[in-house]
């Protein structure tokens, strides 16, 4: 079955600073991928998504992620964190048979200024 | 603004009660999916309807139920509640099955 891992809980860094959020997949074939963010007590944005093409994918408010397939990865980047991402940010995978997102257990994003 | 919207935002009840949650998808989607997200299972698929149709079924316990109506808004109905119901549910919709999947802000229940 398809499953999503987001190793990191809980990560803080500095306004200004890079991001790296990690996120593997396990699916046997090319999954439909996305980020998704939370918001304290807020619905699910979507940030980005990749279906096919360049695995390089840009989404809203600066963030891109790369779509590894020797690596199993989608991580989600952003060159220079601003105090309003603070959020929980999910990985999540849509199978091409079935019609459920799947979603990792999210990585909560703590700024410091 | 996703364009889905969900009624009512917060619902506090007692276990033994019933509920009903409302979802509106965004204008011209067809498909309707029903996730709930509580701090022990995470964000969990329930259940997914099509234009009127059941099409998939997840983690949905026998007490809850759904359906999708001719103007393609959906009903989550959950029965006999226990306190571990106690979660935010959401509701996405798309245009169609495998499709992005655009979510609205949520019903948080808390079961008493």
């Amino acid at each position: 079955a398809q499953s999503v891992t987001q190793p990191d809980i809980h990560i803080t860094v500095s306004e200004g600073a890079s991001l790296e959020l990690r996120c593997n997949y396990s699916y046997g074939a090319t999954p439909y991928l996305f980020w998704y963010v939370q918001s304290p007590g807020q619905g699910l944005q979507l940030l980005l998504k990749y279906f096919s093409g360049d695995t390089l994918v840009q989404g809203i408010k600066g963030f891109e992620a790369e779509f590894k397939r020797s690596q199993s990865s989608f991580n989600l980047r952003k060159p220079s964190v601003h105090w309003s991402d603070a959020a929980e940010y999910f990985c999540a995978v849509l199978t091409g048979t079935a019609s459920k997102l799947t979603f990792g257990t999210g990585t909560r994003l703590q700024v410091t200024l | 603004d996703s364009g889905v919207t969900q009624t009512p935002k917060h619902l506090i009840t007692a276990t033994g009660q019933r509920v009903t949650l409302r979802c509106s998808p965004r204008s011209g989607d067809l498909s309707v999916y029903w996730y709930q997200q509580s701090l022990d299972q995470g964000l969990q698929f329930l259940i997914q309807y099509y234009n009127g149709e059941e099409r998939a079924k997840g983690n949905i316990l026998e007490r809850f139920s759904a359906q999708q109506f001719p103007d393609l808004h959906s009903e989550l109905n959950l029965s006999s509640l226990e306190l571990g119901d106690s979660a935010l549910y959401f509701c996405a919709s798309s245009g169609g099955t495998q499709e992005t999947q655009y979510f609205g802000p949520g019903t948080r229940l808390l079961v008493l």
